[in-house]
């Protein structure tokens, strides 16, 4: 089965620090996709990163970077010099890759709402 | 290029009526997903369709919803009689699937920016 674990529910931080966002998945598949969403308080689901399961490089977009670990099954989100723009939940999700015979959809994690303190 | 377009954006209607939720994907893409979000229950997959078929409804919570997509342009999502408990974001995104490992943006599910419906 498939399952994708933020364990985090709610971090709250002050502005400028760094923060992670641990999420910890399971499948049993050998290809499957990642995911992170943002949904700021305006309430849209944005799109920020796919990363595929035969790709572990780690990536930096700006402030985000993202550290993907098979060995620990772990994609970990890290936003450095945090801003209250910030502010969001974040969810990290799942999805096998497509087939015939898949179910092709995302698991999601339950989401962690970030708070960026001015 | 313009994203998953979703209407109407806000919507608030009386319990018993009929509600149709709108989006359309993005184009070339062909999958597309009808999801729920609430406090309670976070987000839910509905239903979701490849080619125009649905593929997928066993999250359509009764039969009082409805999904179709009639082309490769647009879907709907019908509520029919609405209820106060059906008050939720509905969210379509879109999709195509790809084994090419080169085009970046294939198997990523964009979202529309969502349908606010509220049933008093």
């Amino acid at each position: 089965a498939q399952k994708v674990t933020q364990a985090q529910t709610e971090i709250s931080v002050v502005e400028k620090e760094d923060v992670t966002l641990d999420c910890v998945y399971e499948t049993r598949d050998t290809t499957y996709y990642l995911f992170w969403y943002k949904q700021p308080p305006s309430g849209e689901l944005v799109f920020l990163i796919r990363r595929n399961s035969f790709d572990e490089q780690n990536e930096i977009s700006g402030r985000y970077s993202w550290n993907f670990q098979k060995s620990t099954s772990s994609f970990n989100f890290t936003i450095t010099a945090s801003q209250v723009v910030d502010s969001a939940v974040y969810f990290c999700a799942l999805s096998e890759a497509p087939t015939m015979h898949s179910n092709y959809q995302l698991i999601w994690g339950a989401g962690t709402k970030l708070i960026i303190k001015p | 290029d313009a994203g998953v377009i979703q209407s109407p954006r806000h919507e608030v209607t009386e319990m018993g009526q009929e509600v149709t939720l709108r989006c359309k994907p993005i184009s070339g893409h062909d999958y597309l997903f009808w999801y729920r979000q609430t406090m309670m229950r976070g987000l839910e997959l509905l239903i979701y369709f490849n080619n125009n078929v649905p593929i997928d409804d066993s999250g359509m919570p009764e039969d009082r919803f409805s999904a179709k997509m009639p082309n490769a342009s647009f879907s709907t999502l019908k509520i029919q009689p609405s209820e106060p408990r059906d008050s939720a974001v509905y969210f379509c995104a879109s999709s195509f699937p790809t084994r090419d490992r080169n085009k970046a943006s294939g198997n990523t599910i964009y979202f529309g920016e969502g349908s606010w419906l509220t049933v008093v």
